[in-house]
Formats: C-alpha cells, structure tokens, sequence
C-alpha cells in the first residue's frame, strides 16, 4: 500500500537558517504529493502540492519538486522565520483506482525556529 | 468564514460510554472526511463522504460509524468508547476528491477526545 516516510523531529532552526524537510514516499502509480502544515491548535493548511513528476510547488517561501527517480518530495525555504514554527506534514493521493479517497499522510516533522 | 467548523473542542468519556462528534462545513464541498492524529502516528483517514447520504470505510473504521444525512453535516460516532479512541479528531471537506482531482483537503480545528 502507500505509505509516506518524513525525518523525525524535532527540527530546531535559527532564524534564516535554510531548511530542508525529507520526504520519501512508496505508492502505485503516479499519485499528487502534498505538504500540509499545522500551527499550534489548529487544523491543517495546504502548504503546497505537485501533480506530476518534475512539477514544483511553492508557496511562501517554501519549494518542494516531486521527483519520481528518488520516491521524493522534501520541502525547503531558503531562510526561516519564527513565525513558521509548525507541524509540517507530507501527503500522498490515496486513489489508485479502487475507489478510495482521502490521503495518505506522513507522521509530521515538527519544526522550532529561535530567533 | 466559518470554513469548517467542529463541536464539541473538548471532550472526556468513560469506556463505554456514546456520543456523536458533529462536522459542519459552509462551502457546499461534495467531499467530507474524518481523520484522526495520534503523536507518532501521523494522521489517518477514519470514513469519508463523497456526497449527501454515502459514506465509504477508510484505513481505521472499527469502532466509529458516520452519517452523512445533510450535505453540509457529517457526524462521526462512538457507540461504546475505549482508551484507544483517545486522540485528536479532524475533520475535512474537500471541492472536489482530493485524492484524485488533487483537491486541497479544509480541515477543522479539532476534537480533543479522551476516553478513560
């Protein structure tokens, strides 16, 4: 089945420090792949997303590009702020044809950045 | 901008006891979800809705069954709580399927629910 591998946390960064968030991913076909992210007591935010291999996604700074030679899609900002302190979570499309929705989400990376 | 709003915030339950976790959402999406988050685990898909009246199993349904009975509306019930059912329930709508049309999935702020 599919499943989403992301590097444990937590991730402490100083301000402006760049970072990377690995995601690996294993699923049939060709799925979108999805970065969420969660602020303390909230519920998810779509961060960004890719469709097909080779597309990149960006939103806020942030990049990741679904490469599917590596099974991965990592998440990257070239200098972060204290203000992206989070959970941040890689997601997989579930649909492989058989009817199931919904998506397939890794465990999160909690990201801490000191100023 | 209500988006996707869930009740109750908190709850506390004692095993074997019921209730009902109510998901209302204000932007006519077709699609409707229960996730739960539990530290370490990530999220999983609980069932989902792909519209009024149809519900569909997703990778943990045991012990949890949904309605779907108004567009708007999806509940999600415990008939008999257990300790594993502690943990945090999301809720989410989608426009369009979110695993296939890559429709970016709304979520809730969450139920915190435990079960003593």
């Amino acid at each position: 089945g599919n499943s989403v591998t992301q590097m444990e946390g937590p991730v402490t960064l100083s301000e402006e420090a760049f970072l990377t968030i690995n995601c690996t991913y294993t699923a049939t076909g060709y799925p979108s792949l999805f970065w969420y992210v969660q602020y303390p007591g909230e519920g998810l935010q779509l961060l960004l997303k890719a469709t097909k291999a080779d597309d990149k996604g960006s939103n806020k700074g942030f990049e990741a590009t679904y490469r599917k030679e590596t099974t991965s899609f990592h998440l990257e900002k070239g200098s972060v702020q204290v203000s992206d302190s989070a959970v941040y979570f890689c997601a997989l499309g579930r649909y492989s044809g058989g009817g199931a929705d919904g998506l397939t989400f890794g465990k999160g990376t909690h990201l801490i950045i000191q100023p | 901008n209500a988006g996707v709003t869930q009740t109750p915030k908190f709850r506390v339950l004692k095993t074997g006891q019921s209730m009902t976790l109510l998901c209302a959402q204000d932007m006519n999406h077709e699609y409707m979800y229960w996730y739960r988050q539990d530290p370490g685990m990530g999220l999983r898909l609980i069932h989902y809705s792909v519209g009024e009246g149809t519900t569909a199993k997703g990778e943990v349904p045991d012990g949890y069954n949904v309605s779907r009975l108004k567009k708007q509306n999806f509940l999600l019930g415990l008939e008999s709580a257990a300790p594993s059912q502690t943990s945090v329930y999301f809720c989410a709508s989608s426009y369009r399927l979110t695993g296939v049309d890559n429709s970016p999935l709304h979520f809730g702020n969450g139920t915190r629910l435990t079960v003593t």
